[in-house]
């Protein structure tokens, strides 16, 4: 089956702009994470989404947000982009249910910020 | 902040033996240890997971000692393509949020011919 799908795979944004980046789940996963990585802070969670709703969020300034839609696809924004905001931005889905279970992750948006 | 400690980095030999360590020790009775790993500049790939038990995948086995509060991933034949970040991960088991995956430091393994 298709993986987790992350667009574009790259982007160049100027300081002050915003950017809207993609996130197509495994189908049948309803659940969806955003983490953002960088060299000095390595990986770090952004937000989690399940049933179009924020369940759960990590330590970021409200410039990051996202969202999901009903067929579980999902974006997150980041406005006022600033030079620190240059990093990879991974997305991962996994499914909801009893059992615990694994994140299947995307190849990520390297988004670099000038 | 991160849950587990790991050394920052492992050598191996190729066709040996990959044993990564992790300690746990605050880990809580219904906390499961995960292994994701990395490969330059993809996303974490899932390797196993196990509860107290220990556990084998056609990728690796994982050993939890009995008190739980370390655990050791073991490739058992390394190859050049398993060098990568390692990142042992402890989380709260079973329903609720899957997604929130505090990741530390990881260990990266070299595998070297």
């Amino acid at each position: 089956k298709a993986g987790v799908t992350q667009t574009p795979r790259y982007l160049i944004k100027t300081r002050g702009q915003q950017v809207t980046l993609s996130c197509s789940p495994i189908s049948g996963h309803r659940s969806v994470s955003w983490y953002q990585q960088t060299p000095g802070q390595g990986l770090q969670f952004l937000f989690e989404y399940f049933s179009e709703t924020q369940r759960n969020k990590g330590n970021f300034p409200g410039r990051f947000s996202g969202r999901q839609f009903s067929n579980s696809r999902s974006e997150m924004n980041v406005s006022t982009l600033e030079l620190g905001d240059s990093a990879l931005y991974l997305c991962a889905s996994s499914l909801e249910g009893i059992r615990n279970t694994e994140a299947f992750f995307g190849q990520g948006t390297r988004l670099t910020v000038v | 902040d991160a849950k587990t400690t790991q050394p920052p980095s492992m050598d191996c030999a190729e066709g040996r033996a990959a044993n990564l360590p992790c300690n746990h020790s605050t880990i809580s009775g219904n906390e499961y240890v995960y292994w994701y790993r990395q490969i330059h500049s993809q996303g974490p790939q899932y390797i196993i997971h196990g509860l107290k038990n220990n556990e084998t995948n056609e990728m690796a086995s994982l050993i939890i000692t009995e008190d739980r509060k370390s655990s050791t991933l073991i490739l058992p034949h390394a190859t050049l393509r398993d060098t990568a970040v390692y990142y042992c991960i402890v989380r709260v088991a079973v329903g609720g949020s899957q997604g929130n995956l505090i990741f530390g430091k990881g260990t990266k393994l070299s595998v070297k011919p």
